[in-house]
């Protein structure tokens, strides 16, 4: 079936950097999507959401970009602080559909 | 914020014994819970949809009589590991969705469950 992928498996910023992980979605039919944060061995935790109905969305230092035309989405992070060093996850659904989650990237940041 | 309580966050069992995991949903009420299957450095695996009072609907590829899962009330869902082998550990994850959305925006997750077989 479809599956939502990332580009960047790992990602090494500086504290204080701006970071921007990607991901790329083949569901034209996906409607909502949700980055997702995991630290070692803790469950996912939500940071922001969006909806095929929109472009843009910000949050706290945190913003998502949805670009339906070539089905791909990013997570910005402002001002990366070393708490932010964790695995980043995307997830996809269509409608009422269970989530897709997508490979997941590593953000490492150096102090 | 919802919480989503996952117990026991590690368990370390010995071949051929079961495991249950439990998921809780601590201030509301839960009809749809999910099981996700992680492997060391990988993304999340949907195994099964828990639905309170019925009959869980399992997830191609997952052997629904060797992971039960029951959700007898709207708070709580077992995942039950039998026979355990060391091809099943694993860390176990449970997301739960308020029963009053329908919707993946009230979707909670549990903090997990590291699953070592001997």
């Amino acid at each position: 079936g479809e599956s939502v992928g990332l580009h960047l498996p790992t990602l090494s910023v500086q504290e204080g950097d701006n970071s921007i992980i990607n991901c790329a979605y083949s569901n034209s039919a996906s409607d909502y999507f949700i980055w997702y944060k995991q630290e070692s061995g803790k469950g996912p935790q939500f940071i922001i959401d969006i909806r095929s109905n929109m472009d843009k969305r910000q949050g706290q230092r945190v913003t998502v970009l949805l670009n339906k035309t070539v089905k791909h989405l990013s997570l910005q992070i402002a001002a990366t602080q070393p708490g932010d060093s964790a695995v980043y996850f995307c997830a996809e659904s269509s409608g009422y559909s269970t989530l897709t989650f997508g490979k997941g990237t590593m953000l490492l940041v150096s102090p | 914020g919802a919480v989503v309580s996952q117990h026991p966050s590690r368990v370390i069992c010995k071949s051929g014994t079961s495991v249950k995991i439990e998921c809780r949903s601590l201030d509301f009420q839960a009809t749809t819970m999910f099981w996700y299957r992680q492997f060391p450095k990988k993304s999340l695996m949907l195994m099964a949809t828990s639905n309170e009072g019925s009959k869980a609907t399992y997830e191609q590829g997952v052997e629904k009589d060797k992971f039960l899962i029951n959700h007898a009330s709207l708070t709580l869902s077992t995942l039950t590991v039998t026979s355990a082998h060391p091809e099943d550990s694993s860390f176990y994850i449970c997301s739960a969705r308020d029963r009053w959305e329908d919707s993946n925006e009230k979707l909670f997750f549990g903090s997990g469950t590291q699953l070592s077989v001997l």
